[in-house]
């Protein structure tokens, strides 16, 4: 199985601050990857796919990278509303996976 | 607009069963990937299995926590997905989440997600 490692798991941030979440891969998955963002009591939201593909309606202040075995997610300018648990997926080979987690607070 | 609608969901004893749906509206069920995505209280996501499309005859995928007790199904003339949850066991308690697959380069991904459905195995 992809083990997917993110980093950090918890991150203390103030409005404005640039914001990014690493994303590891146990091996090489290409672009396969997306990035989740879930909030308490919710269902997640598909931020990112195929690595660095902003879904419809995702503002512009996301963004991702990477190929191969690391990834990254970028928040530009952190909003009231981008406090949140955010994780990763692979959707490379079976089973599907996801990383741990990081869970996104105010400063 | 599209709506994915879980139920089903409820308290089991370990060793039983239940059977989750989701009712789907707003896109061609038929052309999409569906999962299901779970997550235990105060943890992380899992995903749970897929069916495949009819263009690939449904074909289905399993985490090997569940494969041989879960079994994923869906019902095109319904616009429906299951997920019938046999030999259940209290690590199987969860919120279970329908979740609709968007294609992209190879790759299916999770576009829109449920509400959700808890499941809570105890004796």
């Amino acid at each position: 199985d992809i083990q997917l490692t993110q980093s950090p798991s918890f991150l203390s941030a103030s409005v404005g601050d640039r914001v990014t979440i690493t994303c590891r891969a146990s091996q090489g998955i290409s672009s396969y990857l997306a990035w989740y963002q879930q909030k308490p009591g919710k269902a997640p939201k598909l931020l990112i796919y195929a690595a660095s593909t902003l879904q419809s309606g995702v503002p512009s202040r996301f963004s991702g990278s990477g190929s191969g075995t690391e990834f990254t997610l970028t928040i530009s300018s952190l909003q009231p509303e981008d406090f949140a648990t955010y994780y990763c997926q692979q959707v490379k080979s079976y089973p599907l996976t996801f990383g741990g987690g990081t869970k996104v607070e105010i400063k | 607009e599209v709506q994915l609608v879980e139920s089903g969901g409820g308290l089991v004893q370990p060793g039983g069963s239940l059977r989750l749906s989701c009712a789907a509206s707003g896109f061609t069920f038929s052309d999409r990937y569906m999962d299901w995505v779970r997550q235990a209280p105060g943890k992380g996501l899992e995903w749970v299995g897929r069916s495949r499309n009819k263009v690939n005859n449904y074909a289905t995928e399993y985490a090997a926590s569940v494969k041989g007790r879960f079994t994923v199904s869906r019902d095109d003339s319904k616009n429906s997905l299951y997920l019938q949850m046999n030999s259940l066991e209290t690590e199987d308690t969860a919120v279970y989440y329908c979740t609709r697959g968007i294609y992209y380069s190879s790759g299916w991904y999770h576009d829109h997600w449920g509400q959700g459905t808890l499941v809570t195995v105890s004796s």
